[in-house]
């Protein structure tokens, strides 16, 4: 089945910074890669998404980009505020007969400091 | 608001108790989920239903028993749990099976 890798566990940056979150995968036939933001007491929420017919994508301050080959994502926030500190989850699902099941990765919680 | 809602919020009961997780979307879906997450664990996918059918049991446990009656409602029905079942319980949504996911805000179940 498929294995998502996801680094780091924990990430702290300044203010205005840019932050950045890795995940790897297994299955080539993968070709959904959402990742979500889980604040405290609230259930992961979709940020951004990506399939695999696009190398890029970009919406205000976050980007994903897709390298298949190497079957690794990535997420960069960029101007981080104090409000984007959260754990956020990669995941990857192959679609076909897998019944749209989303493997996760294990989380990067994010601290911005003011 | 992502238009799934979960009653109740939080949830303490007994290895020899029996209750149920109730999970309602607003959003006109054909697919729901059950997600189990626990401390320092990924996200476990544990049930996905289209269309009121199940089509996909992730080797769970019979102690956790799931009901959809319609393509709106979803039950998690729970008897004689674990401690070690003590986790967050998230439902989440989506238009078909392979469509984006959009998730209720969790049961957090406390079995003693």
């Amino acid at each position: 089945g498929e294995n998502v890798e996801q680094h780091p566990s924990t990430l702290s940056v300044q203010e205005g910074d840019s932050a950045v979150i890795k995940c790897t995968y297994s299955d080539s036939a993968s070709n959904y890669f959402p990742w979500y933001k889980q604040e405290l007491g609230k259930g992961p929420q979709l940020i951004i998404d990506i399939r695999s017919n696009v190398g890029e994508k970009k919406d205000q301050r976050i980007a994903v980009t897709l390298n298949k080959t190497a079957k690794h994502f990535s997420l960069h926030i960029t101007e981080t505020q104090p409000e984007d500190s959260a754990v956020y989850f990669c995941a990857a699902s192959s679609g076909g007969t897998s019944y749209g099941k989303l493997t996760f990765g294990q989380g990067t919680i994010l601290t911005v400091h003011p | 608001e992502t238009g799934v809602t979960q009653t109740p919020r939080h949830l303490v009961m007994g290895m020899t108790n029996k209750k149920s997780l109730k999970c309602e979307q607003h959003l006109g879906h054909n697919a729901m989920y059950w997600y189990k997450q626990s401390a320092k664990k990924p996200l476990e996918l544990m049930f996905v239903y289209s269309l009121e059918e199940r089509v996909e049991n992730n080797s769970v446990p019979s102690r956790f028993s799931p009901e959809c009656p319609n393509s709106s409602h979803l039950f998690l029905h729970l008897h004689t749990l674990q401690p070690e079942d003590s986790a967050l319980y998230l439902c989440a949504s989506s238009q078909e099976v392979q469509d984006t996911q959009y998730f209720g805000p969790g049961t957090r179940l406390t079995v003693l």
